[in-house]
């Protein structure tokens, strides 16, 4: 199965400013690259994905930019907020196979 | 509620019991999985179904775990002989056909002492 890396695992950052999540990928004929975000005590829920045939997709705050010959994608949050603390996952597609994850902590 | 759903919720067993979960997905997903999560962990993949043929299982699910899928639908993940390395919050989710969305349930979390 596809297997993603994803750094760093933990990321502290004060409130206004931008985090960034990157994710690197092995299989290169993957066409589809996803991102969770993690509440505590709740389900992954799907954030925002990317496919193949675009470098980048924005929704409000929230980014991904793929880099297909470096076989990395990464996450981009703008302007964070205290609710957007939570444990943030890239995954690997179809096998859906996620990464470690990032505690991003959005400090007030 | 018309998501995924997992049942028990919770769930302690003594070690060496043996345990049964079941996992019912949205209505007309073909593809299911499984999902052990500890805390502070990223969900670690056990396996995935489509239809009813289980496509791909991890090298790191031993042979007391296992998994079914027969009339494609709802799903049941088995672990016997119960160790207490077990004890972790199992997760399911299924995606549409030719979607690429993965929808989750709330999770059995399980308890073994």
């Amino acid at each position: 199965g596809e297997n993603v890396e994803q750094h760093p695992s933990t990321l502290s950052v004060q409130e206004g400013d931008s985090a960034v999540i990157k994710c690197t990928y092995s299989d290169s004929a993957s066409n589809y690259f996803p991102w969770y975000k993690q509440e505590l005590g709740k389900r992954p829920q799907l954030i925002i994905d990317i496919r193949s045939n675009v470098g980048e997709k924005k929704d409000q705050r929230i980014a991904v930019t793929l880099n297909k010959t470096a076989k990395h994608f990464s996450l981009h949050i703008t302007e964070t907020q205290p609710e957007d603390s939570a444990v943030y996952f890239c995954a690997g597609h179809p096998d859906m196979r996620f990464g470690a994850g990032t505690r991003l902590t959005v400090k007030p | 509620d018309t998501g995924v759903s997992q049942d028990p919720r919770h769930k302690i067993t003594k070690r060496g019991q043996n345990v049964t979960f079941r996992c019912d997905p949205i209505s007309e997903h073909n593809r299911l999985y499984w999902y052990r999560q500890t805390l502070g962990q990223g969900p670690e993949f056990l396996t995935y179904f489509q239809n009813e043929a289980q496509l791909e299982k991890s090298r790191l699910l031993s042979d007391r775990f296992s998994a079914e899928r027969p009339k494609g639908s709802f799903s049941t993940l088995e672990i016997q002989r119960t160790e207490q390395g077990d004890s972790a919050m199992y997760l399911c989710a299924s995606i549409r056909q030719g979607n690429t969305e993965a929808f989750f349930g709330q999770g059995t979390r399980l308890t073994v002492v």
